[in-house]
C-alpha cells in the first residue's frame, strides 16, 4: 500500500503557482520522497525527489517539512500543459503509486 | 537513445487468447519494471528484473502472466487465456543501478493499452 496521502483533485489558474501537498507521516529516515506526474495516455514522468533538504530543478520545487512528515510540490508558473495526475511516493525499494492528485490548470 | 519503448501501443484481443507485449528499456539501464494501470487508478507494480534475473513478482501476477528478460536487454510480458479483467494499460519502466536510482528515478514508456473483448 502507498504510504502517502494526497488530495484527490486541485485546480490552479494558468500562470499562478500550483502547490500540491502530500502527507507521509510514517516515512522512515532513509526513505526519499519522489514526485511523478502522468499526463493523459502517457507513462508517468519523473519530476523531482528529495530526502531532507528542499530541492529545485527546472520543472519544480520540493519543500519537505523539518519532521519529514509532509511535503509540497510547487510548480511556480503553471501552464495548461501541467494538467496531469501528480503522484507523491515514498520510496521503499520499488515505486508504489497511490491515487495521486488530479491537477487541472485553467485559463 | 529515445527512452523506453513499448510495443504495441494498443492491443485488442478476444477473451481466451494469448497476448505478448514488448519493452525496450534505455540501453544502459539494468533494472526493468512492469506495472499495470486501470482507469482512474495509479500504476500497480507487477514485477522487476535486474539484468536477466526476475527479482520480485507481485501477488497480482497470476499464473497466467509471465515475464522474461532473456539477455538482460528487452523484456516481454505474456498473458495467457486473457480475461476481461486483464484490460488495462501495461507500463514498462527502466532505471540504472540501485545506487544511481536515488538520483535518477525511473523512466517510463508510454504503455501498451490492452482491451479484452
Amino acid at each position: 500500500d502507498a504510504k502517502t496521502t494526497q488530495p484527490t483533485s486541485m485546480d490552479c489558474a494558468e500562470g499562478r503557482a500550483a502547490n500540491l501537498p502530500c502527507n507521509h507521516s510514517t516515512i522512515s529516515g532513509n526513505e526519499y520522497v519522489y514526485w511523478y506526474r502522468q499526463i493523459h495516455s502517457q507513462g508517468p514522468q519523473y519530476i523531482i525527489h528529495g530526502l531532507k533538504n528542499n530541492e529545485t530543478n527546472e520543472m519544480a520545487s520540493l519543500i519537505i517539512t523539518e519532521d519529514r512528515k509532509s511535503s509540497t510540490l510547487i510548480l511556480p508558473h503553471a501552464t495548461l500543459r501541467d494538467t496531469a495526475v501528480y503522484y507523491c511516493i515514498v520510496r521503499e525499494g520499488k515505486l508504489i503509486f497511490g491515487q495521486g492528485t488530479e491537477l487541472s490548470v485553467k485559463p | 537513445d529515445t527512452g523506453v519503448s513499448q510495443n504495441p501501443r494498443h492491443k485488442i484481443t478476444k477473451r481466451g487468447q494469448n497476448v505478448t507485449f514488448r519493452c525496450d528499456p534505455i540501453s544502459e539501464h539494468n533494472r526493468l519494471y512492469w506495472y499495470r494501470q486501470t482507469l482512474g487508478q495509479g500504476p500497480e507494480f507487477l514485477t522487476y528484473f535486474q539484468n536477466e534475473a526476475q527479482l520480485e513478482k507481485s501477488r497480482l501476477l497470476s499464473d497466467r502472466f509471465s515475464a522474461e528478460r532473456p539477455k538482460g536487454s528487452f523484456s516481454t510480458l505474456e498473458i495467457q487465456r486473457t480475461e476481461q479483467g486483464d484490460s488495462a494499460m501495461y507500463l514498462c519502466a527502466s532505471s540504472p543501478t540501485a545506487q544511481d536510482l536515488y538520483h535518477y528515478g525511473y523512466t517510463f514508456g508510454s504503455g501498451t493499452r490492452l482491451t479484452v473483448v
